[in-house]
């Protein structure tokens, strides 16, 4: 079965700091990737999604920008984080019924 | 594009009551999805629907595929203090977006021991 791995948990970064959220996949290969952000107590907003390596779909303009180095590794970066870049970040994998979520990561821009 | 409304936004029950939660679309769907958010985790795939008209339980939570494949509900009997969380629904259609999930805003549930 499919396995989502995030780190960090939580991180608090100053205004106009870089940042680098990993994400790994573990039992699959290949699969469809996402990354969602959510605001607190809100619903899920996609930001990008992978169908393999090096191929990355944009689904909201924004501060953010996301790559797939590894087939089984995605990365959501910023060059400069705003305020408005603080919320929980989930990474998910497409399975054969639906989606598995990691565990999230807590941004919170100072 | 797709868009799924679900209701309600929020509820507030008291231990020991029925849930109902529902989602409808104006697109038709050919999977349809329950999963629930614990605070400060990702979300958690409670049920998964694949036929118009299909019930299916899992302990106290009971869903639906609606029939005319735009709607779904989700029943949790007898609620529990654990039971707390944000419930997402989510509709697949495999024909576009790369066969990516919609997912609704969630029904936050909150109960009182």
């Amino acid at each position: 079965s499919q396995t989502i791995h995030q780190w960090p948990a939580t991180l608090v970064q100053p205004v106009g700091s870089p940042l680098s959220l990993e994400c790994t996949v573990e039992g699959t290969s290949n699969p469809n990737l996402y990354w969602y952000r959510q605001a607190a107590g809100r619903g899920l907003q996609l930001l990008f999604y992978s169908v393999g390596i090096g191929q990355i779909s944009s689904e909201v303009p924004q501060n953010l920008s996301a790559s797939r180095p590894q087939d089984r590794q995605f990365i959501l970066s910023s060059k400069k984080l705003l305020l408005s870049d603080s919320g929980f970040y989930l990474c998910a994998g497409k399975t054969g019924i639906g989606y598995t979520f990691g565990s999230g990561t807590r941004l919170t821009v100072v | 594009g797709q868009q799924l409304n679900q209701s309600p936004q929020s509820m507030f029950i008291q231990e020991g009551e029925d849930v109902s939660m529902n989602c409808t679309s104006s697109s038709i769907f050919n999977t349809w999805l329950w999963y629930k958010q614990d605070p400060g985790e990702g979300p958690v795939l409670l049920i998964a629907l694949y036929k118009a008209g299909e019930l299916t339980s899992n302990g106290r939570l009971t869903a639906q595929f609606g029939i005319t494949r735009k709607d779904s509900f989700l029943n949790i009997s007898a609620s529990i203090p654990s039971d707390v969380g944000i419930y997402f629904c989510a509709g697949l259609n495999y024909g576009g977006s790369q066969g990516n999930l919609i997912f609704g805003k969630g029904t936050k549930l909150s109960v009182k021991p």
